[in-house]
């Protein structure tokens, strides 16, 4: 079973369009991320929620809109899709695992907008 | 908060030798996380060592940690192909919940 799991696993896509990355876990966790990974290989949070409630919003444009409807699930829905949005897209819960808490990453959605 | 920043930012070596990557942080903290990524993959949780815990092992993993240095280590022995990986430190400071920020990563490539 994939602890961490988030669809679409790529995804191409033309400037000025919408798109939706969902995520679901299955860990029984209170708490999602996303972040978001540029070419140089940062990791920076965007987002996090804390059971369906909204307690990280870092410095991102207002075009990205996350959206929790219950604590297993969080989407991240892209407004008005610009060049500069092309990155890797990580979900992330957190919780209670075997070396303490720590977070459970799924695996990534390719976003190249064209 | 506060991220890791690992150095060196790439390292290549030889099937069987040693791999030392570095991690600097600037506030006290509660635990220090390392994580692996593969190329094309999400982020795999290593090892977590407390801020009262100055060396753990796990596997072929050695991680050391110097509150006084606010610095830590990951060393891999006897590397192999399949560590090839990118490596990232997350230091957690106990006041900010799960927020673990993430740095550049060091890159390492093991050679056959």
């Amino acid at each position: 079973d994939t602890a961490v799991s988030q669809t679409p696993k790529y995804l191409v896509t033309q400037m000025g369009n919408d798109k939706s990355i969902k995520c679901e876990q299955n860990l029984g966790h209170d708490t999602m991320y996303w972040y978001k990974q540029d070419s140089k290989k940062f990791l920076k949070i965007m987002f996090s929620y804390n059971n369906k409630e909204l307690i990280i919003n870092e410095t991102v444009p207002n075009r990205f809109s996350p959206k929790s409807p219950d604590k297993a699930h969080l989407n991240l829905h892209i407004n008005s899709l610009e060049l500069g949005d092309s990155a890797v897209y990580f979900c992330a819960s957190f919780g209670a695992g075997g070396f303490g808490n720590t977070i459970y990453f799924g695996e990534g959605s390719w976003l190249t907008v064209v | 908060s506060q991220q890791g920043e690992e150095d060196p930012q790439a390292l290549s070596i030889q099937e069987g030798e040693n791999a030392t990557m570095n991690c600097s942080y600037k506030t006290s903290i509660n635990n220090l996380q390392w994580y692996r990524q593969n190329s094309g993959r999400g982020l795999v949780h290593l090892i977590l060592i407390r801020s009262n815990e100055r060396e753990k092992h796990s596997g072929r993993l050695r991680v050391t940690l110097d509150t006084s240095k606010k610095s830590s280590s990951l060393l891999i022995t006897a590397s192999r192909a399949a560590d090839t990986a990118s490596y990232f430190c997350a230091p957690a400071p106990g006041n900010q919940g799960g927020k673990l920020i993430f740095g550049q990563g060091t890159e390492l490539s093991v050679k056959p």
